[in-house]
C-alpha cells in the first residue's frame, strides 16, 4: 500500500513565525487531505487538495500530484495553531481507506 | 455547516464489557467509516460501510467489532468484549462520494478500557 511520510516530525515556533510542513507519498494520489488535531484530540479538516493550491486565511496548501508531495503553509502562527498536523491519502488498488502519516507536532510558543 | 457528530465524547468501561459508539453522519452522505487512533500513534482505518453493508475492513476489525446503520441517520460501532488494547480515540467519518470524495470526521469518542 501507499506510504505517507511527513516532515518534520516536530516543530517549535515563536508566535508570528511562518512554517512549511511537508507530506511525501510513495505513489501518485488523487485524493489528499490535511487535518489538524487539536490538544483535545479532535480532527479538524483543513484542506481537501488532490492538486493545485488552496488558501484559507493564514493557512494554504499546495499539492504537486506528479511529484507526489504536498505542502502546508502556516503564516503568522498563533498559539492556537499548536497540535498535530496530519496528511492522508488513499491507498491503491481500489480501496476507499485513507492512509495517514505520522503527523507533524507543532508547538507555537507565545 | 453540516458536521459529523459522535457520542459519547468519552467513555470509560471495564474490560470485557460491550461498548457502542454512535455517530450521525452528514445527512446526504452515502459512505461511512470508522477510524481509530491509539494514544500517540497514527490514525488507522477500521471499516467502511456503503449501501447497508461493509465494503472494506482492516485486519484490526475482527469478530469483536461490528457496525450497523439501524435507521436513516445513525451509524454505530459495537465492541462486544472490550480489551485493554481497545483503548483509543474512535473517529467516525462520512463522505458523499467513495474513493475520491472529501472525508469529514467527527470529533471522536475517547474509549478508556480499565
Amino acid at each position: 500500500g501507499i506510504q505517507v511520510e511527513q516532515s518534520p516530525p516536530d516543530l517549535i515556533l515563536q508566535e508570528g513565525a511562518n512554517s512549511t510542513l511537508r507530506c511525501n507519498f510513495s505513489d501518485s494520489v488523487n485524493n489528499l487531505q490535511w487535518f489538524h488535531q487539536n490538544p483535545w484530540g479532535q480532527l479538524i479538516n483543513l484542506f481537501y487538495i488532490p492538486s493545485g493550491t488552496k488558501q484559507n486565511g493564514r493557512l494554504s496548501a499546495t499539492t504537486v500530484a506528479t511529484e507526489r508531495y504536498s505542502l502546508l503553509y502556516i503564516s503568522s502562527s498563533q498559539t492556537t495553531d499548536s497540535g498535530v498536523y496530519f496528511c492522508a491519502g488513499p491507498t491503491q488498488g481500489g480501496s476507499e481507506k485513507l492512509v495517514f502519516g505520522k503527523g507533524t507536532k507543532l508547538t507555537v510558543n507565545p | 455547516e453540516p458536521e459529523v457528530t459522535q457520542t459519547p465524547s468519552h467513555q470509560v468501561t471495564q474490560m470485557g464489557q460491550e461498548v457502542i459508539l454512535r455517530c450521525v453522519p452528514i445527512s446526504n452522505h452515502l459512505y461511512f467509516y470508522w477510524y481509530r487512533q491509539i494514544l500517540g500513534q497514527k490514525v488507522e482505518f477500521l471499516v467502511s460501510f456503503y449501501n447497508n453493508e461493509i465494503s472494506e475492513k482492516s485486519e484490526i476489525f475482527d469478530d469483536q467489532f461490528s457496525v450497523e446503520r439501524p435507521d436513516g441517520s445513525n451509524f454505530t460501532l459495537k465492541i462486544r468484549s472490550t480489551k485493554l488494547e481497545d483503548s483509543a480515540m474512535y473517529f467516525c467519518a462520512s463522505r458523499l462520494k467513495g474513493y475520491t470524495g472529501e472525508l469529514f470526521f467527527g470529533e471522536g469518542s475517547r474509549l478508556t478500557v480499565l
